[in-house]
């Protein structure tokens, strides 16, 4: 089991550019997440995804879209890129709501 | 929202050293979850643990859900064991969203 996989692991892109990130999971999970983490903080809710063709608004949207179209796939994407969004992206999946979530090595993004 | 958090926000053990790190919230919660973020990023599960104690080798936690705490203890700590320490909670009656806290960082010198 790889468990909760992310590509790619690193990118820099400029300013107004797009960029898809792709979350994979061979857990079987419900539950799938988009989180953000800035310098200093901790983790904070961009979507989520409670099964298959569904998505949903977490605590810091804006900017991002997110597709669901497979069980095991959750993809966070960037229009048009900016600074704010410079970030380490992590994923992560659970079998429901109240369970332990797992999470993916992390996407470093750094928008010039 | 609810509130999470950690103390202290830093700490510095002689290894070998035992350690108590806290987590404080605001509200009810159904699932809280311990990790450790270590110096490249990844972040790692210690414990699932809304309620109660568990142990694992030399880390356990124990989750009073009453009282609004949960508390993660570090025995015979190693250098291996910097990095960063966060505590999330899932509110109770909320869709599945894990609220952090600000982390504790923890280094270990020889």
């Amino acid at each position: 089991n790889a468990g909760v996989t992310q590509t790619p692991k690193f990118r820099v892109l400029k300013t107004g550019q797009s960029m898809t990130l792709l979350c994979a999971q061979d857990m079987n999970h419900e539950y799938m997440y988009w989180y953000r983490q800035d310098p200093g903080m901790g983790l904070r809710l961009i979507h989520y995804s409670v099964g298959e063709g569904t998505t949903a608004k977490g605590e810091v949207p804006d900017g991002y879209n997110v597709s669901r179209l497979k069980k095991q796939n959750f993809l966070l994407g960037l229009e048009s890129a900016a600074p704010s969004q410079t970030s380490v992206y992590f994923c992560a999946s659970s079998s429901g709501a109240y369970n332990e979530q797992f999470f993916g090595p992390g996407t470093r993004l750094t928008v010039l | 929202g609810i509130q999470v958090e950690q103390s202290p926000p830093d700490l510095i053990l002689q290894e070998g050293a035992n350690s108590t790190l806290r987590c404080n919230f605001s509200d009810s919660v159904n699932n809280l979850q311990w990790f450790h973020q270590n110096p490249w990023g990844q972040l790692i599960n210690l414990f699932y643990i809304p309620s109660g104690t568990k142990q694992n080798g030399r880390l356990s936690a124990t989750t009073v859900a009453t009282e609004r705490y949960s508390l993660l203890y570090i025995s015979s700590s190693q250098t291996t064991d910097s990095g960063v320490y966060f505590c999330a909670v899932e509110e109770g009656g909320t869709a599945s969203k894990l609220t952090f806290g600000t982390g504790t960082r923890l280094q270990v010198t020889l």
